[in-house]
């Protein structure tokens, strides 16, 4: 079955500095891999995604997110935080391991906070 | 573009009480998914119809929880009765197609609060 893992429940940097959310994945056959943000009171938004071509996929906000297959990772950078990217930031997968469907399987969630 | 409508947002009920739910997807979306998010953790598929068939509701627990979608868009889910677990925020999500790649956009959800 597949599984994410965000490492770190918490990341804390200052503004201007370097964001790095890290996700993993486990699955048999590389899945499909999504960045949601989920701003306080509101639904998810997707950031981007991963489904096959070029191996770093850039979304919106300046975000961007290199596939690694050989290291099973999805990590999301952003080269100068902003105030505004405070928010709590979900890695999601969907694919053969998930029945096909469309279903998303969400990591627990990384909660970015950005110091001024 | 009106987006993924849900009401109520919050519910405070009292345990072994029913609550319901509702969701309006994005017009022309032919899949909406529920989720339940718990503090502190990713969202969890409950179920995910397309149209007005359920593709998957394996994990839906199906002793208290019930969920339709008649004529293939709007949506209610129902508790029947509230456990305290069952506290979390409830999400609404739509898609164009099945597809695996298709992206899912969400409503701001309901909180539910059982004491």
């Amino acid at each position: 079955a597949q599984s994410v893992t965000q490492l770190g429940s918490h990341v804390s940097v200052s503004e201007g500095a370097l964001v790095l959310l890290r996700c993993n994945y486990s699955s048999s056959v590389p899945p499909y891999l999504f960045w949601y943000v989920q701003y306080p009171n509101q639904g998810l938004q997707l950031l981007l995604k991963y489904t096959t071509g070029a191996t770093l996929v850039k979304g919106i906000n300046g975000f961007e997110a290199e596939f690694k297959k050989s290291e099973t990772s999805f990590h999301l950078t952003k080269p100068s935080a902003h105030m505004s990217d405070a928010a709590e930031y979900f890695c999601a997968v969907s694919g053969v391991g998930s029945g096909n469907t469309g279903k998303l399987i969400f990591g627990q969630g990384t909660t970015l906070q950005v110091k001024p | 573009e009106a987006g993924v409508a849900q009401s109520p947002r919050y519910k405070i009920i009292e345990k072994r009480q029913s609550v319901a739910f509702w969701c309006n997807p994005i017009s022309g979306h032919a899949t909406l998914y529920w989720y339940q998010q718990i503090l502190g953790q990713g969202p969890k598929l409950l179920i995910q119809f397309q149209n007005n068939g359920v593709v998957d509701d394996s994990q839906l627990p199906k002793d208290r929880f019930s969920a339709e979608r008649l004529k293939g868009v709007d949506s209610t889910l129902k508790i029947q009765p509230a456990k305290l677990e069952d506290s979390a925020v409830y999400l609404c999500a739509s898609s164009l197609g099945l597809g695996l790649i298709d992206t899912q956009y969400f409503g701001p959800g309901t909180r539910l609060t059982v004491l």
